[in-house]
């Protein structure tokens, strides 16, 4: 089974801290997501990579950042914590090369910005 | 660009009900579609897709089919359990990278 693992499942930053989330893949995708979820809201693409070192902006790529240096780890840094960026954060990998091949998730960090 | 509209929750059902949670979608060309459940405390895990018109994707029960004269991919079961409380959702994705836009949500609880 694809393991999807997000660093930690709650956390509690103030107002202008850097933040790091941190997600591992075990099964060698090259696709990974950033999503965050909001009630009502759905679930919004922040950032995507298809690739070491590459990244693509998603739906709402403001006041977020990501690095992917190995093929395995996705984080997304939030330069300057605000309470707007309180939120679920989810993220997912998927093989590339086949049309449609599911995501597979973490099971989410839940982050509160105070 | 690409949207998905689900109806809004919750929904509450009594065990063995009928459930049907209706999924519209804007979308030029030939996307997929999908729907993913979300179990309480835990990530979204794939329900099933349907990857061209008037394709049925099924599983645990489920049923969806892809309407593309109504823009549609209702999700569907016969008789719920109390164990098919969570949250649903809608997507829809493009072939490339697997992207998808999702719909915002449909809780289900079930009661015994």
């Amino acid at each position: 089974d694809v393991k999807v693992t997000q660093s930690s499942r709650y956390l509690v930053k103030r107002t202008g801290e850097k933040v790091f989330l941190e997600c591992v893949q075990d099964m060698d995708h090259e696709n990974m997501f950033w999503y965050r979820q909001d009630p009502g809201l759905g679930l919004r693409l922040i950032y995507f990579s298809y690739d070491v070192k590459m990244k693509e902006k998603g739906d709402i790529p403001e006041g977020y950042s990501v690095s992917r240096e190995k093929k395995e780890r996705f984080s997304l840094i939030l330069e300057s914590a605000s309470t707007n960026q309180t939120s679920m954060y989810l993220c997912a990998s998927s093989l590339a090369g086949q049309s449609n091949s599911p995501l597979h998730f973490g099971n989410g960090t839940r982050l509160t910005v105070t | 660009g690409d949207s998905v509209t689900q109806m809004e929750g919750p929904v509450t059902l009594s065990e063995e009900a009928f459930l049907t949670i209706n999924c519209t979608y804007t979308a030029t060309g030939y996307p997929s579609l999908f729907w993913y459940v979300q179990y309480p405390g835990e990530g979204l895990q794939l329900l099933l897709k349907a990857t061209k018109a008037d394709d049925k994707g099924s599983n645990k029960g489920f049923e969806a089919t892809y309407r593309k004269e109504t823009t549609s991919f209702h999700l569907e079961k016969g008789s719920v359990q109390v164990s098919d409380s969570a949250v649903y959702f809608c997507a829809l994705g493009r072939a490339a990278g697997n992207k998808l836009t999702f719909g915002g949500g449909t809780r289900v609880l079930v009661k015994p």
